[in-house]
């Protein structure tokens, strides 16, 4: 069963417009949320961890535990924030399983100027 | 230490050969994990280390496949007689505590 959703392959917006990635997970526990990114021929990097509660690169997410969400949000997008972005989830009170997180799909970002 | 390091970069090779990767993580990281990413999936977990123990295997880690950490600093992950289906992007992350860090991967082409 899919543990992550993001619903939207692709995203375009223009350069100055708000920005939203979604994230829907499926978990009773209590996860720990993250989103990575990874920019044209980079590695996978962590962007923000939904604990940390940290604006990075003027994104940020909150987790919404009754809509089981933790949508990305920056209120003006830059041209270089175009990427690849993921949604991760880890079980984290799930000893067993420790540390593994569960990605989406992915949601390509592509921001016109 | 510039992050994790991951051994090749490409390999390409033929059904029915064994591959064998290798990672290096961030020398203080105890934990290792190894994904498989294909395209236009995001990466699925195969295997985890805590030190040179391996913890967990998921069960896409079919019998072909076997992942080592015998000093609890690098780890290999081999793949017996390549199928068509292994060929995928195979990467490999580090952490201390809960936030991992991803290396460069390997990407597998099977013919």
């Amino acid at each position: 069963a899919q543990r992550v959703t993001q619903p939207e392959k692709l995203l375009s917006v223009f350069k100055g417009a708000p920005v939203e990635l979604k994230c829907n997970y499926s978990y009773s526990g209590s996860p720990e949320l993250f989103w990575y990114v990874q920019y044209s021929r980079q590695r996978l990097q962590l962007l923000l961890r939904h604990i940390s509660r940290e604006s990075i690169k003027g994104f940020t997410a909150d987790l919404n535990k009754g809509e089981t969400s933790f949508h990305l949000k920056k209120p003006f997008a830059q041209e270089e924030d175009s990427a690849m972005y993921y949604c991760a989830l880890n079980l984290a009170d799930r000893g067993s399983t420790l540390g593994r997180l569960y990605f989406g799909r992915g949601t390509q970002l592509t921001v016109w100027p | 230490d510039t992050g994790v390091s991951q051994d090749p970069r490409h390999k390409i090779t033929k059904r029915g050969q064994n591959v064998t990767f290798r990672c290096d993580p961030i020398s203080e990281h105890n934990r290792l994990y190894w994904y498989r990413q294909t395209l236009g999936q995001g990466p699925e977990f195969l295997t985890y280390f805590q030190n040179e123990a391996q913890l967990e295997k998921s069960r896409l880690l079919s019998d072909r496949f076997s992942a080592e950490r015998p000093k609890g600093s690098f780890s290999t992950l081999e793949i017996q007689r390549t199928e068509q289906g292994d060929s995928a992007m195979y990467l490999c992350a580090s952490s201390f505590l809960n936030e991992q860090y991803f290396g460069p991967g390997t990407r597998l082409t099977v013919t």
